[in-house]
């Protein structure tokens, strides 16, 4: 079965620090979020991505948030200069039209 | 503000038990919602769907009412293995973002 791919399962990185995280959604899917769930909270979504360009964003995906689909298949979440609170595990989904999203299995994000 | 509740639990049952889940939502224009399923530090997991008429997947029995903004998951004869949390989610969005409910445990015993 077709899987999406994170890269790296953990990063660890110092506070104000930029940090890139990587995904490979299932490929003939077309649309890309990501989300993030602090420890011991609920799953929040961040931002939906369609067609090269944002289609929606919550409150949490200020500016020090980009998304970008670099290429074919990488998706990829940047944090410009990370803080504190951002620690959380990131979750990137994809899923084709009217169809559930598929979610990867997570980058675990450690902010020092 | 948009919001899906669950109670947190946790649900302790036997193996055998049947066990009830149930949700409710504040968005009355969503119109999917899902069951997912999520182990200890996983990704969350589609464990289906949910249609007003009802469905079924074996053990799995989902529910929604629209009337009551109410969405319900039945699993019948549990197993250890179904021992994880449950997530209601609904659509938020027009561009499909999820919220997410923060979960019920479940935790089945021998």
């Amino acid at each position: 079965e077709p899987e999406v791919t994170q890269t790296p399962s953990h990063q660890v990185t110092q506070m104000g620090q930029e940090v890139i995280l990587r995904c490979v959604p299932i490929s003939n899917h077309l649309y890309f979020y990501w989300y993030r769930q602090i420890l011991g909270q609920k799953v929040e979504f961040l931002v939906s991505f369609y067609n090269n360009e944002i289609s929606e964003k919550s409150e949490i995906f200020d500016d020090q948030f980009s998304v970008e689909r670099p290429d074919g298949s990488n998706f990829t979440l940047k944090i410009r200069s990370t803080k504190l609170e951002d620690s959380a595990m990131y979750f990137c989904a994809s899923s084709a039209d009217n169809q559930p999203q598929h979610f990867g299995d997570g980058t675990r994000l450690s902010i020092l | 503000r948009k919001e899906v509740e669950q109670d947190p639990g946790p649900f302790n049952v036997p193996e055998g038990a049947t066990v009830a889940f149930n949700c409710t939502y504040s968005n009355s224009a969503s119109q999917s919602f899902f069951w997912y399923r999520q182990d200890c530090r996983k990704e969350p997991k589609l464990l289906m769907s949910v249609y007003s008429s009802g469905n079924e997947d074996g053990r799995f029995t989902a529910q929604l009412n629209r009337a009551s903004q109410y969405i319900s998951l039945l699993i019948r004869d549990s197993k250890l293995s179904d021992s994880a949390t449950y997530l209601c989610v609904a659509y938020g969005g027009s561009q499909g973002n999820l919220i997410f409910g923060k979960g019920t445990k479940l935790s089945v015993k021998p």
